[in-house]
């Protein structure tokens, strides 16, 4: 039973280009969670999906972030035109429905932006 | 949301018990109480949770106040695996799930 998988584990960009984060849910679940971990901070929620759903994207800055959970395929956090402060950790959850009480956790993605 | 309020560290000796403090003065009455850990360069993971009654599962135990303004996670053996920072936290079941990650307890376990 393969848990919540992220891709690329580490993933450098310069400054200005997109990066693309994957998340695949563990089977079965189909509500997935993003959150941010900034060097030496807590992580901080981004935004909350169901397949082809946004429900809660309050967390995600206004700007250059995005996110999708298509019918088919991972999730994916994309990030336009990166800076330097988007270096961080980024975690997907998933959970099999919106009123269970644990989240599962994938490895993450380390962002660095150069 | 209610807030809690954890020590930013903790000490333990290995295989000796572990009791880690949150305080949730502001929680409601439907507010569960979650712990969360997370080891170095690893994602979060679930511990346990709870509501009103002390809980056990095979990785700790909930100890829940009568009035609920605090609760304590006992690890029951430390080991040098349970390194880790542990978070106490009461998710936003209105607002779909979302956790609410505060500073937590850096736990270190000396051997």
């Amino acid at each position: 039973n393969a848990g919540v998988m992220q891709n690329p584990r580490h993933l450098v960009r310069r400054r200005g280009q997109e990066a693309r984060l994957r998340c695949s849910p563990m089977k079965g679940h189909s509500h997935v969670y993003w959150y941010r971990q900034l060097p030496e901070e807590g992580l901080k929620f981004m935004v909350y999906l169901q397949k082809e759903n946004i429900i809660d994207e309050s967390g995600m800055p206004k700007e250059r972030f995005s996110a999708e959970f298509p019918k088919e395929g991972p999730s994916i956090l994309r990030i336009q035109q990166v800076v330097r402060g988007d270096s961080a950790a980024y975690f997907c959850a998933s959970s099999p429905d919106r009123d269970v009480y644990e989240q599962y956790f994938g490895p993450g993605t380390r962002l660095t932006v150069t | 949301d209610a807030k809690t309020t954890q020590p930013n560290s903790m000490e333990s000796n290995e295989e000796e018990p572990v009791h880690l403090p949150c305080n949730h003065s502001t929680i409601s009455g439907t507010d569960y109480i979650h712990w969360y850990r997370q080891l170095p360069s690893q994602g979060p993971e679930y511990v346990i949770h709870g509501l009103t009654s002390n809980v056990n599962n095979r990785m700790a135990s909930l100890a829940i106040a009568e009035d609920r303004k605090s609760s304590t996670l006992i690890l029951h053996r430390a080991t040098l695996r349970d390194a880790a920072v542990y978070y106490c936290i009461l998710p936003l079941y209105n607002a779909g799930n979302m956790l609410t990650f505060g500073g937590g307890t850096r736990l270190m376990v000396k051997p």
